[in-house]
C-alpha cells in the first residue's frame, strides 16, 4: 500500500495522560499535514511540514501539542496532560512539493479521552 | 473572509438522480478548490479539484461548476449511485497548504 497510514486507528486515555500518534506520508511526498476533525465537522488545520521543517502552526495548536518531522519522513504529534476536549480525529495528509496542492490524506487516529 | 460556506447540510436523492451541493467563499485569493469525499470511519479522499481560471472541470460522474464573479463553485455528481453516499466537503487553498473547510454535506442516494 503506497498511500498515507497513520498509527494507532484508535487510542483510548484518560484525562491527563500524553499520547503519541504516527503519520507515514507517500513516500516521494516532501509535505505533511496534521488535521483536526470532530464529528459533523470539516476538518480543522493544525500544522504543517515542508521536509523536515515546521513551517506553519494553527492557533489551535495549543503548547500541549507537538509536533516532528525527524529527518523529513515520518511525523508524529504527540499530546500532553490530554483533556476531554482533545477527543477528535486527528488526520495526517501529504502533498507532493511542486506537484499541485493535491493533499491526500490517511485514514486517521480516533482519540478518545475519558 | 476565510470561511467556507457548504450547503445544504443534507441531501437525499433518487438512485440515477443528479446529486448537487454548493460552497461560497468570501476570499478573492483563494486559488484552488478540492472536494473530498469522505465514508464513516476513513479518511477524506480527494475527488475533483478546479483552479478559478476554468468554469468547469468533469471527471467521470463528476463535475466543478465555478463561478468566479459570485465566489462561488458546486459538485455535481451524475448518475448517482448508492455507494456515493457518503459526506461531501469542499475546500479552498490560497497558500499551497492550509485547506480552509466547508462544513460537510451528508449525501444519501435512495435506491
Amino acid at each position: 500500500d503506497t498511500g498515507v497510514s497513520q498509527n494507532p486507528r484508535h487510542k483510548i486515555t484518560k484525562r491527563g495522560q500524553n499520547v503519541t500518534f504516527r503519520c507515514d506520508p507517500i513516500s516521494e511526498h516532501n509535505r505533511l499535514y496534521w488535521y483536526r476533525q470532530t464529528l459533523g465537522q470539516g476538518p480543522e488545520f493544525l500544522t504543517y511540514f515542508q521536509n523536515e521543517a515546521q513551517l506553519e502552526k494553527s492557533r489551535l495548536l495549543s503548547d500541549r501539542f507537538s509536533a516532528e518531522r525527524p529527518k523529513g519522513s515520518f511525523s508524529t504529534l504527540e499530546i500532553q496532560r490530554t483533556e476531554q476536549g482533545d477527543s477528535a480525529m486527528y488526520l495526517c495528509a501529504s502533498s507532493f512539493d511542486g506537484g499541485g496542492y493535491e493533499q491526500y490524506f490517511g485514514p486517521g487516529t480516533r482519540l478518545t479521552v475519558t | 473572509q476565510q470561511q467556507v460556506k457548504q450547503s445544504p447540510q443534507s441531501l437525499i436523492v433518487q438512485k440515477g438522480g443528479i446529486s448537487i451541493i454548493n460552497c461560497a467563499y468570501e476570499n478573492t485569493a483563494f486559488d484552488y478548490f478540492p472536494w473530498y469525499q469522505q465514508f464513516p470511519g476513513k479518511g477524506p479522499a480527494l475527488l475533483i479539484a478546479i483552479r478559478p481560471d476554468v468554469s468547469e472541470k468533469k471527471e467521470g460522474r463528476f463535475t466543478i461548476s465555478f463561478n468566479k464573479s459570485a465566489k462561488q463553485f458546486s459538485l455535481h455528481i451524475m448518475d448517482s449511485q448508492p455507494g456515493d453516499s457518503a459526506t461531501y466537503f469542499c475546500a479552498a487553498s490560497m497558500s499551497n497548504y492550509q485547506l480552509i473547510w466547508g462544513a460537510g454535506t451528508k449525501l444519501i442516494i435512495k435506491p
